[in-house]
């Protein structure tokens, strides 16, 4: 069945420095691809998506890139803030799924002053 | 967008007792979901909440456990029945505006259940 696969965490950074977090997929057909975020004490939002290949997502300074070719969607900001801790899920919604979304284990970002 | 409240926050139950969870959205929509969250991890969903027809559960879980109302496109409930220490976990409601694998999915601030 389809899975998500993400690069395990903690990752601390001190602020300002460059932010990568890998997330690979596995899925039948072509899924959209999602980076959801959780803040300390708040439920999951949307942070970008991506519905084909070579789209790139975008938001707050995060982008992402749909490879088909590698079959990944990594998140990367160029320069991150404190604001930025958080927990990040790569995610993806398909047909094979029923539509449903199947999320990443979770990368916990902390971000240093 | 889709704005979702549930209630309670938290709580904090005795064994063997049962929890019931309201989950209310500020517009209709098409697919409502009940997820679980354990500390430190990732979700795990537990059930499709139907409107007007029985909720399609995940492998692992199963209707007399986790019953699952939903009576039209904006509110659904979960119960958590007879509970032990293994069910306390953060329990989250979530939609989607579509059915579609392009649809995001929108979260609620999440219950969490801390059991005796």
């Amino acid at each position: 069945g389809d899975s998500v696969t993400q690069m395990e965490g903690p990752v601390t950074l001190s602020e300002e420095a460059f932010l990568t977090i890998n997330c690979t997929y596995t899925a039948t057909g072509y899924p959209s691809l999602f980076w959801y975020v959780q803040y300390p004490g708040e439920g999951l939002q949307l942070l970008l998506k991506a519905t084909k290949a070579d789209d790139k997502g975008s938001n707050k300074g995060f982008e992402a890139t749909y490879r088909k070719e590698t079959t990944s969607f990594h998140l990367e900001k160029g320069s991150v803030q404190v604001s930025d801790s958080a927990v990040y899920f790569c995610a993806l919604s398909g047909r094979t799924g029923g539509f449903k979304t199947i999320f990443g284990a979770g990368t916990r970002l902390f971000v240093k002053a | 967008s889709a704005v979702i409240s549930q209630k309670p926050s938290r709580d904090i139950c005795q064994r063997g007792t049962s929890l019931t969870i309201q989950c209310q959205v500020d517009s209709q929509v098409t697919m409502m979901f009940w997820y679980r969250q354990q500390p430190g991890q990732s979700l795990t969903l537990i059930a499709t909440a139907n409107q007007g027809s029985e909720a399609t559960y995940e492998s692992g879980f199963v209707i007399d456990k986790f019953p699952i109302s939903r009576p039209n496109l904006t509110f659904s409930t979960l119960t958590v029945s007879n509970m032990s220490p293994e069910d306390s976990s953060i329990y989250l409601c979530s939609s989607k505006t579509g059915d579609s694998s392009y649809n995001e999915q929108f979260f609620g601030p999440g219950t969490r259940l801390t059991v005796l």
